[in-house]
């Protein structure tokens, strides 16, 4: 099946630094992504979803400014947390499909955030 | 806008046991309708999907779901549980071309010996 690569699986930083996410799609061509953010014993929530070469579109609610997206080939996503606060810690999951991985989202392994 | 509800927060079940997860969707339209399971720390795996025809879908792991349409469910069943199984599951629903996913509160399997 399509796999999905989410770096890192951890990551751990002082409040106000910026960390960057990636994820990339390891056997297919991912024409969108998607990022989504899990607060402990709670559901996913869709933070935005990006098309390749276009700017993303974010839910209601997610700071655009914050969470910097960017989906520059068709294989990679980024999002970066800017100014990362410790209300910003969370797991935050990408997703994928695209040509070859059909109508199907994929999954990354996701990323736990800590920001001290 | 699509949602999803999962009315159970938390089971409990015998190792041997079957099971029955319940999802009950809200959408205007045909669904494409997901179960997924997280363990924990970890991403999601897909389970099984629908988007149409046999409404009774096989998944991995021995897993099963029915879509019916009349009740607006896709409850997620097993005949026999493994101690494997513990994790959380997670149903979803999205709109035709996989865009705006929606993800119910998720149920947390536990399985005693």
């Amino acid at each position: 099946g399509a796999v999905v690569s989410q770096h890192p699986s951890w990551v751990i930083c002082k409040s106000g630094t910026s960390v960057k996410i990636e994820c990339r799609s390891l056997d297919f061509q991912a024409t969108t992504m998607f990022w989504y953010r899990q607060f402990p014993k709670q559901s996913l929530m869709l933070m935005a979803t990006s098309n390749e070469g276009s700017k993303a579109t974010y839910e209601q609610g997610v700071e655009k400014d914050k969470f910097l997206i960017n989906h520059a080939s068709l294989t990679l996503s980024t999002l970066t947390v800017t100014s990362a606060h410790p209300e910003d810690s969370s797991f935050y999951i990408c997703s994928a499909c695209g040509t070859g991985g059909g109508d199907i989202q994929y999954f990354g392994a996701g990323t736990r955030l800590s920001v001290l | 806008a699509q949602s999803v509800t999962q009315p159970d927060i938390h089971i409990t079940v015998s190792e041997g046991a079957s099971l029955e997860l319940r999802c009950n969707y809200s959408y205007g339209a045909t669904p494409y309708l997901f179960w997924y399971v997280q363990s924990p720390g970890q991403g999601l795996q897909l389970l099984l999907k629908y988007f149409s025809g046999d409404t009774l879908v096989q998944g991995i792991k021995g897993f099963e779901a029915e879509f019916k349409r009349s009740q607006s469910s896709f409850n997620l069943r097993k005949p026999s549980v493994h101690w494997s199984d513990a994790a959380e599951y997670f149903c979803a629903v999205a709109s035709y071309n996989n865009n705006d996913m929606r993800f119910g509160a998720g149920t947390r399997l536990t399985v005693k010996p």
